[in-house]
């Protein structure tokens, strides 16, 4: 059973630039959760989609955006990006909505902003 | 505002010694909790979790104790081997936030010395 899978697994960025940040969970399961770790500290939540629609979102910037598709992958965007958004973003894949289900990480994107 | 707490960033005990890693929470909503293990380079790997309906739960070498009244939970890892070590995150959830949103400890990296 493959995991979950996230792409790409770095990326150097330039100030002011968009990216793109992808993310596909575990077969069957229908929600994604984005989470943002900086150096030394937990991962933060940024947001939660189930079955296509927003279920939840932290206390993030509206340059942070995502969605997700009907085959329940996602998509993480981050617009005008700054130096303090250098940071692994992390997805985990959860099996439904409604109940608080162990959440299983991927590997991470590490985002480097210069 | 942290409402999840994990005061010791770095805990080192010998190989077949007991580790406990501790954690404090502050929202009395949180009714769920997760450790989750973290290597290196990659997304943290769920260990082990615990309902607050439960003040115990165990698997295997590990044993997550939950004391609700003093909002204090703690991971014993019995006995400890050399592959344990690694960056522990404590986790809490509220189920009125259907659980999609986890709030992380800042880590506790474990060393296990042969």
């Amino acid at each position: 059973d493959a995991g979950v899978t996230q792409s790409p697994t770095h990326l150097i960025k330039t100030r002011g630039q968009h990216v793109t940040l992808r993310c596909s969970p575990i077969s069957g399961h229908k929600s994604v959760s984005w989470y943002q770790q900086v150096l030394g500290q937990g991962p933060q939540f940024i947001f939660q989609y189930y079955e296509k629609e927003e279920r939840g979102r932290g206390n993030f910037p509206d340059r942070f955006s995502a969605r997700q598709f009907p085959n329940y992958s996602s998509e993480l965007n981050v617009n005008a990006l700054l130096l303090g958004d250098s940071a692994l973003y992390l997805c985990a894949s959860i099996a439904q909505a409604g109940v608080p289900y162990e959440q299983y990480f991927g590997p991470g994107t590490r985002l480097t902003v210069t | 505002d942290q409402q999840v707490k994990q005061n010791s960033p770095s805990l080192s005990v010998q190989e077949g010694r007991i580790s406990i890693l501790n954690c404090d929470y502050t929202n009395s909503m949180f009714d769920y909790f997760l450790w989750y293990k973290k290597y290196p380079a990659e997304g943290p790997t769920f260990l082990i979790s615990i309902s607050s309906i439960k003040d115990k739960n165990e698997d295997g070498r590990f044993t997550v104790f939950l004391n609700k009244s003093a909002k204090h939970l703690s991971l014993h890892i019995v006995p400890s081997q050399p592959g344990d070590s690694a960056v522990y995150f404590c986790a809490a959830s509220a189920s009125w936030n259907q659980g999609g949103k986890l709030i992380f400890g800042q880590g506790t990296e474990l060393s296990v010395k042969p």
